[in-house]
């Protein structure tokens, strides 16, 4: 998994309560980015980060913020979870922008009841 | 329209078949094109990647892109069971650009 672990690797929670994700590497890359996997909709991009304190949005950012105070990490928070939230969550690093070779963690799993 | 599109599937195969698997694109400016193999409950892993048109082998696996025909494929020889898992094409145009990935089809290799 090239050095990436997320936590937690499962997670249930309710409609509206605040929900942290994070993903950490150990190899100081500089991109870090956070997929959400759907059936039907294959991943789909929500932030990314090209540095400490830089981040960006993807195609589905809405409900989501991220945040990335040091480069080892970067965590990604559901400010009030939604049932649309349910979704496997997937962190990925490349070494260089937009890298063809991203490397992915093993997900998280999150269900919002 | 969707800018990657990907054969549903699933797909079941015999053991030793040869499998194909396709994706066709919309964005002609797309130039890098990736396939990923996601194993159950795992991340995906890249697989193989090709730049602009022309195939790509590296063992049982090859990667060809018809970028006339907006088309990629792969092909897997003398599948295996342990080649049981969701394959998902990716592409994208250039180096700052995002990856933009389709949908992924399940293959299931029956020994």
């Amino acid at each position: 998994d090239a050095g990436i672990t997320q936590s937690p690797r499962h997670k249930v929670t309710e409609t509206g309560t605040p929900v942290t994700l994070r993903c950490h590497q150990t190899e100081n890359h500089r991109y870090m980015y956070w997929y959400r996997q759907d059936p039907g909709h294959g991943l789909r991009l929500i932030h990314y980060s090209y540095g400490v304190k830089d981040t960006d949005k993807g195609e589905v950012s809405d409900g989501y913020s991220v945040s990335r105070s040091k480069t080892e990490d970067f965590l990604l928070t559901l400010e009030s979870a939604t049932s649309s939230q349910t979704s496997v969550y997937f962190c990925a690093i490349s070494v260089t922008t937009w890298g063809y070779e991203q490397y992915f963690g093993p997900g998280t799993r999150l269900t919002v009841t | 329209q969707k800018e990657v599109e990907q054969d549903p599937g699933p797909l079941s195969v015999p053991e030793g078949a040869i499998v194909s698997l396709n994706c066709t694109y919309s964005n002609s400016a797309f130039q890098y094109f990736m396939w990923y193999r996601q194993y159950s409950r795992k991340g995906p892993e890249l697989l193989m990647y090709t730049y602009s048109s022309g195939n790509k082998e590296d063992g049982r696996f090859t990667a060809q892109v018809d970028k006339s025909s907006k088309y990629i494929s792969l092909f897997i020889r003398d599948s295996q069971p342990s080649d049981s898992a969701t394959y998902l094409c990716a592409m994208r145009a250039g180096a700052n650009s995002k990856l933009t990935f389709g949908k992924g089809i399940t293959l299931s290799v029956r020994p």
